[in-house]
């Protein structure tokens, strides 16, 4: 099984702000996925990212896949209290139909 | 409402005493799957299904068990719960295998507390 490490674990930062989440791995991963949970409920999906060096944008949100799809990293612009939440990345595994998840980033957006 | 829809929110239960985590989708998906979620090691996969009859492993299905009948349903079971297993636990479905553009949906969770 691939493990998928992510890092910082917890990011308290001031609104206004910019951050980076990364998610690191010594293998391949088909696609990867990123996620945002908030307390009490599942994680919803941010977005996918498939192709190597895939730059994929959502607002202040970026998203890039690393060239040999082993990493990716979400970038925040600007951030707000309304990003406050569990940031989790999950690289799919085709050959076992599983994805592998990352241990998450709590990430806090003071006022 | 497109949802998955996981019952109960909370339960506190005693060691050995069977249980049944319930897990519905309407979304007519194909393939579902149980996590369980501790602090500071993410979502560890249970078992999953990729349809009808067709259930396998994930990374930690020690103490599970599972069924997948009919394709709205997945109830996740513990025979003989144990304090090891006191955790967060979620239901998610996707239409199919979710990599590449399938969108995984998580239900709302059921923490259990297993004394």
């Amino acid at each position: 099984t691939q493990l998928l490490e992510q890092s910082p674990q917890f990011l308290s930062i001031q609104e206004g702000e910019n951050l980076t989440v990364y998610c690191n791995s010594s293998s391949v991963f088909s696609s990867l996925q990123w996620y945002r949970q908030e307390p009490g409920e599942g994680p919803v999906l941010l977005v996918t990212v498939v192709t190597g060096g895939e730059v994929k944008k959502l607002k202040r949100l970026t998203f890039q896949f690393g060239d040999a799809r082993k990493d990716s990293s979400l970038h925040i612009t600007a951030a707000q209290t309304g990003d406050t939440g569990l940031y989790l990345c999950a690289g799919a595994e085709d050959s076992n139909y599983q994805l592998i998840w990352g241990a998450g980033t709590k990430l806090i957006i003071k006022p | 409402e497109a949802q998955v829809t996981q019952n109960p929110r909370y339960l506190i239960t005693v060691t050995g005493k069977k249980l049944t985590v319930t897990c519905s989708q309407n979304m007519n998906h194909e393939y579902m799957s149980w996590y369980r979620q501790d602090p500071g090691l993410g979502l560890r996969q249970i078992y999953y299904s990729m349809n009808v009859e067709a259930t396998d492993k994930g990374d930690v299905p020690e103490g599970y068990k599972v069924s997948r009948k009919e394709k709205r349903n997945f109830p996740l079971i513990l025979e003989s719960p144990s304090p090891n297993q006191t955790s967060l636990y979620f239901c998610a479905s996707s239409l199919s295998w979710p990599a590449t553009n399938e969108k995984l949906f998580f239900g709302s969770g059921t923490q259990l507390s297993v004394l």
